[in-house]
């Protein structure tokens, strides 16, 4: 069974910093690009940025380019997303996404973990 | 960016019925598209992807087809699990984007 847990969500100042994790069990972790999906309350599902299977190549949406940092490590079979210069329209849920080499879907999520961005 | 346009964006249906939700990609996108499905409290769960091709563990009452630039969703026949927010996303180009979702309510 496939299994992404997210963790790393919270509480934080305009301005601050977090660190997301999303450790993946039950896939060939190195088979997966992985993403990060958020999710403000009440709207739909917005893609914030990837990174292929080897770490090798990034990609970011215009929104959180240069704030945001996606980078993995295949060995514990986890991605992250560093998040520098929070802004309240930051504040989401936060996924993580399989999407295999072979295909262009996300074909598994992780449960999600809030980020609330508010003084 | 590629805009995907989603209609409508609230329907109410009985069960049984048959349930049609379209999105129209803003160009070219062939056939990278995808559907989920999302309840209340829960991730999205693919549905369809590469605009017809049904995932695993997928009831068959779900299926898609793609006319141009057009693509369509549709449940045969409505359950009562069927009840959630469906979107579609292309995955042709980044930004990768969602419709603004479909919201199937109980008539």
């Amino acid at each position: 069974e496939v299994q992404l847990v997210e963790s790393g969500g919270g509480l934080v100042q305009p301005g601050g910093s977090l660190r997301l994790s999303c450790v993946a069990s039950g896939i060939t972790f190195s088979d997966y690009w992985m993403h990060w999906v958020r999710q403000a309350p009440g709207k739909g599902p917005v893609w914030v940025s990837r990174i292929k299977t080897d770490g090798s190549y990034t990609t970011y949406a215009d929104s959180v380019k240069g704030r945001f940092t996606i980078f993995r490590d295949n060995a514990k079979n986890t991605v992250y997303l560093q998040m520098n210069s929070l802004r309240a329209e930051d504040t989401a849920v936060y996924y993580c996404a399989t999407n295999h080499a072979s295909r262009a879907d996300f074909e598994n999520w992780g449960q999600g973990t809030l980020v609330t961005v508010s003084s | 960016d590629i805009q995907m346009t989603q209609s409508p964006s609230s329907l109410s249906a009985s069960v049984g019925d048959k349930v049609t939700i379209t999105c129209r990609a803003s160009q070219s996108i062939t056939n990278y598209l995808n559907w989920y499905q999302q309840k209340p409290g829960n991730a999205p769960k693919l549905l369809i992807y590469a605009a017809s091709s049904l995932q695993s563990g997928v009831p068959s009452r779900f299926s898609g087809s793609r006319s141009g630039t057009d693509f369509t969703l549709t449940i045969s026949s409505l359950q009562p699990d069927d009840f959630a927010t469906y979107y579609c996303q292309q995955s042709y180009y980044t930004p990768l984007t969602f419709g603004g979702g479909t919201k199937v309510e109980f008539k």
